[in-house]
């Protein structure tokens, strides 16, 4: 069953607008991951933050992470075409195995 | 450095063939494994993860069975295909315990 829920489902953005990408989840978690997948590839992990952590950065990415509304965001700033993707989130709380959401198409327009 | 190896990249089999799913990890010892299938358009479902040598999980029932015979080794097999088999396999794998962020391969499109 899906842990994580995305929101939206599909994005579409101009290149150098930001990008905001919404997930729930429904049990505790240890950790929540984003992962970002080109078409027809497999997935890249992004970045990982913990349950004691309400916010993370990493280069254009910045993760904040809100366990008394079991919720997430993804931010994208200044975004590129080369993001184009679909972008999951994912929750760990059981032994390190991960729960994916379906994901989020993310177009960004040149 | 870690590396995956996931193989073949696509695969056509006819409905009844058996299938073998191969994904090699190199550069790293004792890792967890896991195999996920993808179906069009939605998210990935945990098939399988493994611990160890020989020890392997199953996380829904179906028509697939995985092994790993070889510390860095995890192979996804079935006797015989159905047509809802047909998906997009990814072979992932993490450090032990909680915290690892997950190095996926290249997957496997699977059309039956």
């Amino acid at each position: 069953s899906q842990q994580g829920e995305e929101d939206p489902q599909a994005l579409s953005i101009q290149e150098g607008e930001n990008a905001t990408m919404n997930c729930s989840y429904k049990t505790s978690i240890n950790n929540l991951q984003w992962y970002r997948q080109n078409s027809g590839r497999g997935l890249v992990h992004l970045i990982l933050i913990r349950s004691n952590e309400r916010e993370k950065h990493s280069g254009r990415l910045r993760v904040t992470l809100d366990t008394s509304k079991k919720s997430s965001s993804l931010l994208i700033t200044a975004s590129r075409a080369a993001d184009t993707a679909s972008y999951f989130c994912a929750t760990d709380g059981d032994a390190g195995k991960l729960t994916f959401g379906k994901g989020i198409t993310l177009s960004v327009r040149p | 450095s870690q590396t995956i190896h996931q193989w073949p990249a696509t695969l056509v089999q006819p409905v009844g063939s058996p299938l073998s799913l191969e994904c090699t990890v190199e550069g790293t010892s004792n890792p967890n494994l896991y195999w996920y299938r993808q179906a069009a358009g939605r998210g990935l479902q945990l098939l399988f993860y493994s611990i160890g040598i020989d020890q392997i999980s199953s996380e829904v029932p179906q028509n697939l069975s995985a092994s790993r015979p070889q510390d860095r080794q995890f192979i996804l097999s079935s006797k015989k295909l159905l047509l809802r088999d047909s998906g997009f396999y990814l072979c992932a794998w993490s450090g032990f315990g909680s915290g690892y962020g997950y190095t996926f391969g290249s997957g496997t499109r699977l059309t039956v």
